[in-house]
């Protein structure tokens, strides 16, 4: 079937620093496509989404670019700070419900 | 505005044991979602619910069933539990098929 994947499962960053997570999907009529945050002991919580006729989208500290031709989508965060420290899922929308792929650990060191 | 709510937030059940995971949400929206969350693993959906009075299966439907009681509050049945149901399990709801909010998830074990 299909699914959405994420290429690193850890991430380590320096506070202060930019962060890139990134993630691989293979439906290419996905439509919709969405970030989520979720720490520890949390539910996932949304940060950002795009839609499919966009390739950009910037919100407070975080952007998403979406590059349909090799089906690549990204989350980046600007100036990383400790609260940022989570596991981040990305989620593409098919079939009217969302897949989610499986997560990147970020941790902010100090 | 609690946005949407989970009970009980951990349960330990024996094999064979049933129970019923309850979810609730105050935003009127209208479709619902149970997914459960096992280590290392993304959200797999169990059932949905588009509108009030319908249900679908997901990804991972056996061994539970589930009942959209009204707009509101859309629970989850495990008929008869056994270990590979230990997971945590989170509620969900959209307006449409877009962002979801969830819940904070119930955390169960069947031993």
């Amino acid at each position: 079937g299909e699914s959405v994947g994420l290429h690193l499962p850890t991430l380590s960053v320096q506070e202060g620093d930019n962060s890139i997570i990134n993630c691989a999907y293979s439906n290419s009529a996905s439509d919709y496509f969405i970030w989520y945050k979720q720490e520890s002991g949390k539910g996932p919580q949304f940060i950002i989404d795009i839609r499919s006729n966009m390739d950009k989208r910037q919100g407070q500290r975080v952007t998403v670019l979406l590059n349909k031709t090799v089906k690549h989508l990204s989350l980046q965060i600007a100036a990383t700070q400790p609260g940022d420290s989570a596991v981040y899922f990305c989620a593409e929308r098919g079939d009217y419900k969302l897949s989610f792929g499986a997560g990147t650990t970020v941790t902010v060191r100090a | 505005n609690a946005g949407v709510t989970q009970t009980p937030k951990f349960q330990v059940l024996k094999t064979g044991q049933s129970m019923t995971l309850q979810c609730a949400q105050d935003m009127n929206h209208n479709s619902m979602y149970w997914y459960r969350q096992d280590p290392g693993m993304g959200l797999r959906l169990i059932y949905y619910s588009a509108s009030e009075g319908t249900t679908d299966k997901g990804e991972v439907p056996n061994g539970y069933n589930v009942s959209r009681l009204n707009k509101r509050e859309f629970s989850l049945r495990l008929e008869s539990a056994a270990p590979s149901q230990t997971s945590v399990y989170f509620c969900a709801s959209s307006i449409a098929t877009y962002e979801q909010y969830f819940g904070p998830g119930t955390r169960l074990t069947v031993t």
